[in-house]
């Protein structure tokens, strides 16, 4: 099985700071999703990294994936109180099956 | 977008009771899709892989007769909880692949919430 370790588990940061959220798999990484979800409600896709040193942008998130595919890390920079939520990292079994990390829960105090 | 439905958002019902969860995908055909539950303050853990036109696949420790699915469609899976019990209170999230060119896209529902009293 796929196993990915996320850390923080959690982490509280200052309105306008930057902050890494770190997934670190078990094996080499086939594809690896990035989610938030605020609790109790679903999976808000960010986005997705499948080649090794790949690095994607959307607005102030910045995902990366080393070049042996079993780490990967997510960056926001100049945080906001829209990006409180909990971030979650996916691993792409076969045929679509995602296992999860265990989450980041992000607060950010105004 | 691409859009997956669940219904319903929230339920409670009585031990002992079944319960039916909807997944919907809206705008695109789903052979497969698939089911998660999710305790509180954890992250989602697979329960079972949903095919149209065959046998659900179930995750190890996923009771099978507790967790009926049927994939109706291309476009609904249901989920149903058998005779509930407390235990079975979580949020069950459903997501349906939808391969592209570029890469496999994932969408999720907004799940459901199921209390068991």
């Amino acid at each position: 099985s796929q196993e990915l370790e996320q850390s923080p588990q959690s982490l509280i940061v200052q309105e306008g700071k930057n902050l890494t959220i770190n997934c670190t798999s078990s094996k080499t990484l086939y594809g690896l999703y990035w989610y938030k979800q605020k609790y109790g409600e679903g999976l808000i896709f960010l986005m997705m990294l499948q080649k090794g040193g790949e690095e994607k942008s959307h607005e102030k998130i910045t995902a990366k994936l080393d070049e042996k595919k079993q780490q990967s890390s997510l960056h926001i920079t100049a945080s906001q109180p829209s990006h409180a939520g909990i971030y979650l990292c996916g691993a792409d079994l076969d045929d679509y099956k995602l296992s999860f990390g265990a989450g980041t829960t992000v607060t950010v105090r105004a | 977008g691409a859009v997956v439905s669940q219904h319903p958002s929230w339920v409670i019902c009585k031990s002992g009771t079944s319960v039916k969860i909807e997944c919907r995908s809206l705008d695109f055909q789903a052979t497969t899709m698939f089911w998660y539950r999710q305790f509180p303050k954890q992250s989602l853990m697979l329960m079972a892989t949903s095919n149209e036109g065959s046998k659900a696949t179930y995750e190890q420790g996923v009771e099978k007769d507790k967790f009926l699915i049927n994939h109706a469609s291309l476009t609904l899976s249901t989920l149903t909880v058998t005779s509930a019990h407390p235990e079975d209170s979580s949020f069950y999230i459903c997501s349906a692949p939808r391969p592209s060119s570029v890469y496999n896209e994932q969408f999720f529902g907004p799940g459901t919430r199921l209390t068991v009293l």
